[in-house]
């Protein structure tokens, strides 16, 4: 049961367009959601995050949206650029279930990000 | 570089072997996962430890296990390899959140992974 779906297995954009990144999650417990972008080669570095209570978080030209309603968060990068070809990955944690759950992410397939010059 | 160091980088074994995955967390962090990233899917959660002691465990097989030492490394043991056990295999750790009475953070930092091929 994937409760966690990127159902974009890859993106092609141009430098200097945005870039979109969806994510959709099917437990409704998830409170908090993570964005990692990952290099080959190199483990997923951390990207940008939000909690359930916004619907909103901005960081220079990365802004990720939360609908909860819709169970759907995107990332959104503008402009982008080609050193942001990547694989992206949305994650979910249930911050209720306690301390010991926290790190205990619930991650997307990945989608990869091409920017072409 | 996240400061997390996972050794070896590439394991090539054959099926029925065992082997032992390596990883030494950020300075500072008592707080280790392993995931495990298949062709096709995302990263999946074994488990975590917490200053040596089991916290979360996710879909980790029996014939895999886990410990996390005094000095807070981790090592991922996996026996009896399968062909279907070919994967990447990261360890990540996080920080305490200070003042918080030690929640963890979410924002975890990631090791470069060990491939494993089970030929």
């Amino acid at each position: 049961d994937q409760q966690v779906k990127q159902n974009s297995p890859s993106l092609s954009v141009q430098e200097g367009r945005i870039s979109i990144l969806n994510c959709d999650y099917t437990n409704s417990m998830f409170d908090y959601f993570l964005w990692y972008k990952k290099y080959p080669a190199e483990g997923p570095t951390f990207l940008i995050s939000i909690s359930s209570i916004k619907d909103k978080n901005e960081d220079g030209r990365f802004t990720v949206f939360l609908n909860k309603s819709a169970k759907h968060l995107s990332l959104h990068i503008v402009p982008s650029q080609p050193g942001d070809s990547a694989v992206y990955f949305c994650a979910a944690s249930n911050r209720n279930a306690g301390g010991t759950s926290y790190g205990k992410l619930t991650f997307g397939q990945g989608t990869i990000l091409t920017v072409h010059p | 570089d996240s400061g997390v160091t996972q050794t070896p980088k590439h394991l090539i074994t054959a099926t029925g072997q065992r082997v032992t995955l390596r990883c030494s967390p950020r300075s500072g962090d008592l707080s280790v996962y392993w995931y495990q990233q298949s062709l096709d899917q995302g990263l999946q959660f074994l488990i975590q430890y917490y200053n040596g002691e089991e916290r979360a465990k996710g879909n980790i097989l029996e014939r895999f296990s886990a410990q996390q030492f005094p000095d807070l490394h981790s090592e991922l043991n996996l026996s009896s390899l399968e062909l279907g056990d070919s994967a990447l295999y990261f360890c990540a750790s996080s920080p305490t959140i200070e003042g918080t009475g030690g929640r963890i953070a979410e924002k975890l930092f990631f090791g470069s992974g060990t491939q494993l091929s089970v030929l």
